[in-house]
């Protein structure tokens, strides 16, 4: 079955540093794959998304994301967060029925 | 344009009412799907809908909840015998059509209270 895990319930970063959240999945063919972001009281943003092709994808606000097939991961990174990078980020995998299934997200604080 | 909109933004209710939440899509997509976020988790696949039928409902609960979409825009999802455990916000996302590579696009989401 697919599966999405999240390892870092929280994240503090100070604003300016480099960020990186990981990300790891259980699927068994080529995954498609996503990162949301979701602000209090916001609805879920999507950042980035890769299906197949260059491994490194370039997303909004100035994240990327990186596949990484050998370690089932798509960790997304930031060089320098912003304080209104604070919010919860989900990763997520495209599943066959076309649902979309989430990790159970990163709390990013950004501290000035 | 105008995104997906859902309302109620929040409800409260008592053990054992019935509720229902709507969700109106992004005009145009095909796909409308409903997630249930609880607390400290990510959202969680309820139901998708593919036009007016459902395509995987494969997500939900148990018989106490049902969704339907009859003219393949606005969806209602309907709570029956709600329990405090039916407390979350309950997030639809609509499409341009079916395939998971489609971004899905969601809403603010209903906030469920259940007393």
């Amino acid at each position: 079955a697919q599966s999405v895990t999240q390892p870092d319930i929280h994240i503090t970063v100070s604003e300016g540093a480099s960020l990186e959240l990981r990300c790891n999945y259980s699927y068994g063919a080529t995954p498609y794959l996503f990162w949301y972001v979701q602000s209090p009281g916001q609805g879920l943003q999507l950042l980035l998304k890769y299906f197949s092709g260059d491994t490194l994808v370039q997303g909004i606000k100035g994240f990327e994301a990186e596949f990484k097939r050998s370690q089932s991961s798509f960790n997304l990174r930031k060089p320098s967060v912003h304080w209104s990078d604070a919010a919860e980020y989900f990763c997520a995998v495209g599943a066959d029925t076309d649902k979309l299934i989430f990790g159970t997200g990163t709390r990013l604080q950004v501290f000035p | 344009g105008a995104g997906v909109s859902q309302t109620p933004s929040n409800k409260v209710t008592e053990k054992g009412k019935y509720v229902e939440l709507r969700c109106d899509p992004i005009s145009g997509h095909t796909a409308l799907y409903w997630y249930r976020q609880s607390l400290g988790q990510g959202p969680e696949f309820l139901i998708y809908f593919q036009g007016t039928g459902a395509a995987d409902d494969s997500g939900l609960p148990n018989d106490r909840f049902f969704a339907v979409r009859p003219e393949g825009s606005v969806s209602t999802l309907k709570i029956q015998r709600t329990e405090r455990g039916d407390s979350a916000v309950y997030l639809c996302a609509s499409s341009p059509g079916a395939g998971s590579y489609n971004e899905q696009f969601f809403g603010p989401g209903t906030r469920l209270t259940v007393l």
